[in-house]
């Protein structure tokens, strides 16, 4: 199974930008790369996805170089209601994502 | 459109009995995936159904069952529970026809095991 290595955690302040960077060294050619975000007792809310290169949507951008063994969601001037786990992960087969730990942020004023 | 809902949202059982946890998925979804979430193992992968089939399954023991009705609508089934069955168990549903398509989650039964 592919598998995802993050940061355990990160630290931030409001209004700055939030870079989380994940590796994946194992990627397949069919794999796109798939960002949600969770807060507690709750299910996890689809972020961003991407393949190549860089996607944005009004939430957050994926940066994904050439190679594909990494990417990065960067998340513009959060506020306190971004303080929650962050997961980043690989579609590899059919509805069958594969969670790694996540990256706890926590966002103080 | 509704999201996917998940019904009960929280349970308590005593060891060896059993339990049954329901989800409808978002209209036109087809695919119904569960996840068990615990602090120590994290997320992880039970089963999912497509077309009332099971696709593909975790690495569960089989106290843990599933089904899926003509409608889409899924029920997940544990018998003889165990404390270690004590989770939140999440469904989410998709399209169902390419692997890469969004799964949007429910809220999540919390199942407690005394």
């Amino acid at each position: 199974l592919a598998k995802t290595t993050q940061p355990i955690s990160m630290d931030s302040y409001e209004g700055q930008e939030v870079n989380i960077t994940c590796s994946h060294n194992n990627i397949a050619t069919n794999d796109y790369i798939t960002w949600y975000q969770q807060f507690p007792s709750q299910g996890p809310r689809f972020i961003i996805q991407g393949y190549k290169t860089k996607v944005t949507n009004e939430v957050a951008s994926l940066f994904i170089p050439a190679d594909r063994k990494s990417s990065t969601l960067s998340l513009p001037r959060v506020s306190l209601s971004d303080t929650a786990v962050y997961y980043c992960l690989m579609n590899s087969g059919y509805s069958t994502l594969t969670f790694g730990k996540g990256t706890m942020l926590l966002v103080s004023p | 459109k509704a999201g996917v809902t998940q019904t009960p949202r929280y349970l308590i059982k005593t060891r060896g009995q059993q339990v049954t946890l329901s989800c409808s998925p978002i209209s036109g979804h087809r695919s119904v995936s569960w996840y068990q979430q615990t602090p120590g193992q994290g997320l992880q992968f039970l089963f999912e159904y497509f077309s009332e089939t099971q696709r593909n399954k975790g690495n569960f023991p089989g106290r843990f069952s599933g089904r899926q009705f003509s409608n889409s609508r899924s029920e997940m089934n544990v018998s003889t529970l165990e404390l270690g069955d004590s989770a939140l168990y999440l469904c989410a549903s998709s399209l169902g026809r390419d692997h890469q398509e969004t799964q949007y989650f429910g809220p999540g039964t919390r199942l407690l095991v005394l």
